[in-house]
């Protein structure tokens, strides 16, 4: 059973558009929510994660905005570019040095 | 700069054959390290957990004798993949956790033919 659920699996922006990657949980207990994002080829890098305590979390271009009662926490990209084309993954964890379920991973291309 | 540092990146191997793979934390101490897989175009999943000094935890599914696990010191585990098999090819990436953050080695892509 997915534990965390992640929408849409591939997404086409425009330049300068705003898009936005969804995911679900359902263990209560998780308390880290980090987003990564992933080149072909390459390990997953740490964007931005947010704890359950805070509804938005802003670094750069990347906000995530989490929903504690829906259980539901996501990623909007400003101002995308072409080179934010990648994979992205949400993820959850419970406690530190714990592993991380992730979700199924967003497909994003952005064109110019 | 990298924290944790994954090697090879790259390794293609005969069936049959073992590889091994190597996962360091880079300045830091990381008592449990965890190692993941990933298909072509699928989320990664959790194959096991590395602790030092002791046994490796696997995850449902993943055959202990097959991935073996060493973390024979507070920064580095090693992954091995014994008897190689084509549907082994995958992408291995592993993971340690710095100040409550996970951080991700470069990944290797196993290519057995």
């Amino acid at each position: 059973q997915q534990q965390v659920k992640q929408s849409p699996q591939s997404l086409i922006v425009q330049k300068g558009g705003i898009p936005i990657i969804n995911c679900a949980y359902e263990n209560t207990a998780f308390d880290y929510f980090p987003w990564y994002q992933q080149f072909p080829g390459k390990g997953p890098a740490l964007l931005i994660a947010i704890r359950p305590d805070v509804s938005e979390k802003k670094e750069g271009r990347f906000t995530i905005s989490f929903n504690k009662s829906a259980k539901q926490f996501s990623l909007h990209i400003m101002d995308s570019q072409p080179g934010d084309s990648a994979t992205y993954f949400c993820a959850a964890s419970i406690l530190r040095n714990t592993p991380l379920v992730f979700g199924k991973g967003t497909r994003l291309s952005v064109i110019a | 700069g990298a924290v944790v540092s994954q090697h090879p990146s790259r390794v293609i191997c005969k069936s049959g054959t073992s590889v091994k793979i190597e996962c360091r934390s880079l300045d830091f101490q990381a008592t449990t390290m965890f190692w993941y897989r990933q298909f072509p175009k699928q989320s990664l999943m959790l194959m096991a957990t590395s602790n030092e000094g002791s046994k490796a935890t696997y995850e449902q599914g993943v055959e202990k004798d097959k991935f073996l696990i060493n973390h024979a010191s507070l920064t580095l585990s090693t992954l091995t993949v014994t008897s190689a098999h084509p549907e082994d090819s995958s992408f291995y990436i592993c993971s340690a956790t710095l100040a409550g953050v996970p951080f991700f080695g470069q990944g290797t892509r196993l290519t057995v033919v």
